[in-house]
């Protein structure tokens, strides 16, 4: 079945200091990749998606591109920030918009 | 421009008994998904609905769980007789036409 993994955390940071997510996935259908960030008490949302191979989808200053034939969408900023504190997850869907396969989630921790 | 909606935020119930989930999607999206949120587990997809119709149930525990969508402004998640292990954040998310998925705060249930 489909599957997504992603960077094991927890990942610390200085602020000023770039990031990125590793995320790869397997699948035999066409999907659409997905950025979630989740912080404390909250669900999930959307940071961007990208539903094209070879596209790069950004938002807030986080950007990845969905590299079919690596079968990754690597997660990167340049500069964190305090602010980027939080969990981030990889996700997918079929082209159909049907259920998410989310990633196991990384935390990352961004110290001032 | 209410998000998802979830009630409650946080429920509490004794083994055996039985817990209702409600979840207000945005309006005019089309379809809802509940999600199922564990420290061990992650984000586990559990039902949809698009249109109000069931569509795929495949990740719900066959026994004892179960969900409804009366109406384009409502879904329930119903879990009876509740064990420990049903102990986690249930998310709802909505979302339009083959799109992405706007989340709910979530419901954290504590079954004891």
């Amino acid at each position: 079945g489909d599957s997504v993994t992603q960077t094991e955390g927890p990942v610390t940071l200085s602020e000023g200091t770039s990031l990125t997510v590793n995320c790869s996935y397997e699948t035999k259908q066409y999907p659409t990749l997905f950025w979630y960030v989740q912080y404390p008490g909250e669900g999930p949302q959307l940071l961007f998606k990208v539903p094209k191979a070879n596209e790069k989808g950004s938002s807030r200053g986080f950007e990845a591109t969905y590299n079919k034939e690596a079968t990754s969408f690597h997660l990167q900023k340049a500069s964190v920030q305090e602010s980027d504190s939080a969990v981030y997850y990889c996700a997918l869907s079929d082209w159909g918009g049907r259920a998410l396969i989310f990633g196991t989630g990384t935390t990352v921790s961004v110290s001032p | 421009n209410a998000g998802v909606i979830q009630t409650p935020r946080h429920k509490v119930t004794g083994k055996g008994q039985e817990a209702t989930l409600w979840c207000e999607p945005i309006s005019g999206h089309s379809a809802v998904f509940w999600y199922r949120q564990t420290i061990v587990q992650g984000l586990e997809f559990l039902t949809y609905f698009r249109n109000q119709a069931p569509i795929d149930d495949s990740g719900m525990p066959k026994e004892r769980f179960s969900a409804q969508m009366p109406n384009q402004s409502h879904s329930t998640l119903k879990i009876q007789s509740t064990q420990p292990q049903d102990s986690a954040v249930y998310l709802c998310a909505s979302s339009p036409r083959h799109a992405e998925q706007f989340f709910g705060p979530g419901t954290r249930l504590t079954v004891l």
